[in-house]
């Protein structure tokens, strides 16, 4: 059965303090990895798609990394509007269409 | 453009009552989704839609009925539900070909409540 795990829960950081979020997976045969962004009471907003170790993608404040184990996310400078709960998600190979949740991180950064 | 249509935002249903969530997009997708998400949770796998054939159901109560009228188009019929399925309904899309990106592209969200 294909497990993601997210850490820490919870995360507050000062503006502009620089920090990581992981996920670590276990899937048989990884097809893609997901980052997802989600506002409260909002769908979430994609991010990234990572499919094999090594492979790194960067959008503003924001880079994703993958090995064969976990990800993370990076978050350079924060600002306020950065908060909100990152989710991870993988994809098994022979499975296009299920997605596998992690239960998120809920960024909070302070002005 | 990568956007879901919802509608309703928010609803507000009685336990006998029925009534229909509604989800739209214009990217070409061909896999449409369902998923439900509690306060606090990630999203769960409901429905899916694959080239408007019912190809996934993550043994949902028959008081759940989804319908796929064309490649556009998503609805979920809502009979008889309980207080605990008061949850946010999200819809999603996403790319169906070999090869292409398989990332899924989800709407904002119906807000549902069961009185």
């Amino acid at each position: 059965e294909d497990q993601v795990t997210q850490s820490p829960e919870a995360l507050r950081l000062q503006e502009g303090e620089s920090s990581s979020l992981n996920c670590s997976y276990t899937v048989s045969g990884l097809r893609g990895l997901f980052w997802y962004r989600q506002d409260p009471g909002k769908g979430p907003e994609f991010l990234f798609t990572l499919y094999s170790a090594g492979e790194e993608k960067e959008k503003e404040r924001l880079k994703a990394t993958l090995t064969k184990k976990e990800s993370f996310l990076h978050i350079t400078a924060p600002k306020p509007e950065d908060s909100a709960t990152y989710l991870c998600a993988v994809q098994r190979a022979g499975s296009a269409r299920q997605l596998t949740f992690g239960s998120g991180t809920q960024l909070t950064v302070l002005p | 453009d990568t956007e879901v249509t919802q509608t309703p935002k928010h609803l507000v249903m009685g336990m006998t009552n029925k009534k229909s969530l509604k989800c739209e997009q214009h990217m070409g997708h061909r896999a449409m989704y369902w998923y439900k998400q509690k306060a606090k949770k990630p999203p769960e796998l409901m429905f899916v839609y694959s080239y408007e054939k019912l190809s996934i159901n993550e043994s949902v109560p028959s008081r759940f009925s989804p319908e796929c009228p064309n490649s556009s188009l998503l609805n979920l019929h809502l009979h008889a539900l309980q207080p605990e399925d008061s949850a946010l309904y999200l819809c999603a899309s996403s790319q169906e070909k070999r090869g292409k990106n398989t990332e899924a592209f989800f709407g904002q969200g119906t807000r549902l409540t069961v009185v």
